[in-house]
Formats: C-alpha cells, structure tokens, sequence
C-alpha cells in the first residue's frame, strides 16, 4: 500500500467551477507539498505545508495533521489548470519526497 | 535566478552505453535529490546529496547507478550500461537547508528524458 493517496485519480471539469483533490498518508511527515505537473513538462512546487492553509492566487491548500488530510482547492478553475496535481510528503530530518499517484485533471472550456 | 537546470532535455542511449545526466542546484542551495518517473507511473525517490556527500541512497538501484555532487560543478546522475527499462523521465530537485522556512524553497528541474533504444 502506498504510503501516499491522493483521490481522485482522474478529475474533468467545466471551465469555472470549484474542484478540490484529497492526499491521505499513512506515515509521520515533517511538510506535505502540493506539485503541478504539465503533460511533457516539468513540476512546479505549488505549496509546502506543515499545518492550517495557504493561499496563493486561485489555489488554497489545505492540511489536518490528526486525520493525516490535506486538500487541494481550485477556484474558479480554467482550462491552463488543466495538468497532474501530485500530493508529496518529506519525512525526518531529509527534505526527500514520497509522492501519491497523482491526479490528472482537465478543466474543459 | 535561473532556477535548476538540468541537461540534456533529451537523451537517447543504445543498449550498453552509459547516460550522464546533469543538475545544477538553485543559487544558494545546498541539497539536490534525483528522482525517477518511469512512463505510467508516479514519481519515486532516488538519492539525496549536499556537496561531496550522500545523504540517503536508498531509491537508487544497487547496480549501474550512481550519483556525485562534487565540490564544484553539477549533480551527476550516471547511469552506466543503460538498459531499456531504465527509460525514463528523470527530475532534479534542489532546496535551501532543512529546516529554512520558504513556501517554494523547494524547486524542481524541468527533467532529462531518456530513452534507451
């Protein structure tokens, strides 16, 4: 079993609405970090979190330490949203990532 | 700020031959992490140095690959006597020192693919 779950594992929505991607892990972590990758591209780190929420532009990410949750939220999403959203997670004193499957998404216009 | 470079982009390899493939961090950080994406699958750790050490090794394959941070100069990942399976999207990560608070400390490359034909 993965340590690392992230739901769904395919996700198409219409050009405006509000999506959100789960991640639940198994494990003690020391930040969980959301990653944005294009078909063909490279990752762009999205969000590091260790507790609460952060928001940046149209994206929230969310994390509950207890229920070992975190939530990624889009608002308002567009078609450039459209790509894979993988949950990560660093463990210990390493900053070295375990990755959930990803979550590809298509935002149709 | 050029961010982490990684070469090549592409690099095709018969059967045999060795690939080497290049990661220089982002100016100030200390620690780069290789990671492999094998077509259709996730993401999965490889190994994580900081200058002249290995920190943590034990994504990386016991045969054929190593990796080196030197002093000066790029993160080599070598792969030596390439075989098709290991045809694969491989990313470089760097970040500043653990425990350095930064929402986007952590910067990925934008990846060498390889294929071995």
């Amino acid at each position: 079993k993965n340590e690392v779950e992230q739901s769904p594992q395919n996700l198409t929505a219409q050009e405006g609405e509000f999506i959100t991607i789960n991640c639940s892990y198994s494990v003690g972590i020391s930040a969980l970090h959301w990653l944005q990758q294009h078909p063909g591209g490279g990752i762009v780190s999205l969000f590091m979190l260790s507790s609460g929420k952060k928001k940046h532009g149209r994206l929230i990410a969310t994390i509950n330490i207890q229920e070992k949750h975190s939530s990624l939220h889009i608002t308002a999403s567009h078609p450039r949203d459209s790509a894979v959203y993988i949950c990560a997670v660093s463990r210990g004193t390493g900053n070295q990532f375990y990755f959930g499957t990803g979550t590809s998404l298509t935002v149709i216009p | 700020n050029a961010g982490v470079m990684q070469n090549p982009r592409h690099l095709v390899r018969r059967r045999g031959q060795e690939a080497r493939l290049r990661c220089s961090p982002m100016k100030g950080h200390s620690h780069v992490y290789w990671y492999r994406q094998l077509p259709e699958e996730g993401l999965k750790f490889m190994v994580y140095l900081q200058k002249e050490n290995i920190i943590d090794e034990s994504g990386m394959p016991k045969e054929r690959f190593s990796a080196e941070f030197p002093k000066e100069g790029p993160s080599i990942l070598r792969i030596q006597q390439v075989v098709r399976g290991d045809s694969a999207a491989y990313f470089c990560a760097s970040s500043p020192p653990v425990g350095t608070d930064s929402n986007y400390g952590y910067t990925f490359g934008s990846g060498t693919r390889l294929t071995v034909v």
